[in-house]
């Protein structure tokens, strides 16, 4: 299946300070979805890309898919504690073979 | 709501033992997976399927096996438990593939011992 690296393992910023999270691949994905997991729960879908340069937005949350579709961003601006959590990416290479999921960055935050 | 349902949140079984997971999904979705999520590692996916008794290899299948007899239940068994499968497993189904997203179940963490 395809290999999705993840960067980085863990990011402690402090309440309100912005967050990113990087999806990358050596290969074109079909496309790739972002998921996220609180503590001591399981992952839930946030969203979907599928296009080349596909921007998308959910209140403070942005996601992005590179013109090359090879990379993905997850930012976040001005993180709260409700953001705390595992981010997943998780990319398809459009064959029958399912989703493969980068390690996950999780996000710690600071009071 | 789609509901995935997992028999056990918690589970201990000693080394050697079968051990059975089940999955049940109440949305009619064609596609049902099994992962494991391990600290470093994130989610590693064990076995799919993509119809009922049909089931595909997934990235680590190996000391597992899986079973679906009904479209709404999915199955996996451990022929003989050992201590290095212990971890957290994940169901989770979808209407399709491969531009659906995922609905996982709460997870079953299994301790063997």
């Amino acid at each position: 299946g395809q290999q999705v690296m993840q960067i980085p393992q863990y990011q402690h910023v402090q309440e309100g300070e912005d967050f990113t999270t990087y999806c990358n691949s050596s290969t074109t994905l079909s496309n790739i979805q972002w998921y996220k997991q609180r503590p001591g729960g399981h992952p839930v879908f946030l969203i979907q890309l599928v296009k080349s340069g596909e921007v998308k937005k959910q209140k403070r949350l942005t996601f992005q898919f590179g013109e090359a579709k090879k990379n993905s961003s997850l930012h976040i601006t001005a993180t709260q504690t409700t953001d705390v959590g595992t981010y997943f990416c998780a990319a398809s290479g459009g064959g029958a073979d399912g989703l493969t999921f980068g390690k996950g960055t999780h996000l710690i935050i600071q009071p | 709501d789609v509901k995935v349902t997992q028999s056990s949140r918690y589970l201990v079984k000693r080394t050697g033992e079968k051990v059975f997971l089940e999955c049940v999904q109440d949305m009619d979705h064609e596609n049902m997976f099994w992962y494991r999520q391990d600290p470093g590692l994130g989610l590693r996916l064990i076995y799919f399927s993509y119809d009922v008794k049909m089931k595909e290899k997934g990235d680590i299948p190996e000391g597992y096996s899986v079973s679906r007899e009904k479209k709404e239940r999915f199955s996996l068994i451990l022929e003989s438990a050992s201590t290095n499968q212990t971890s957290m497993y994940l169901c989770a189904s979808s209407p399709g593939t491969p531009f659906y997203e995922q609905y996982f179940g709460p997870g079953t963490r299994l301790t063997v011992t």
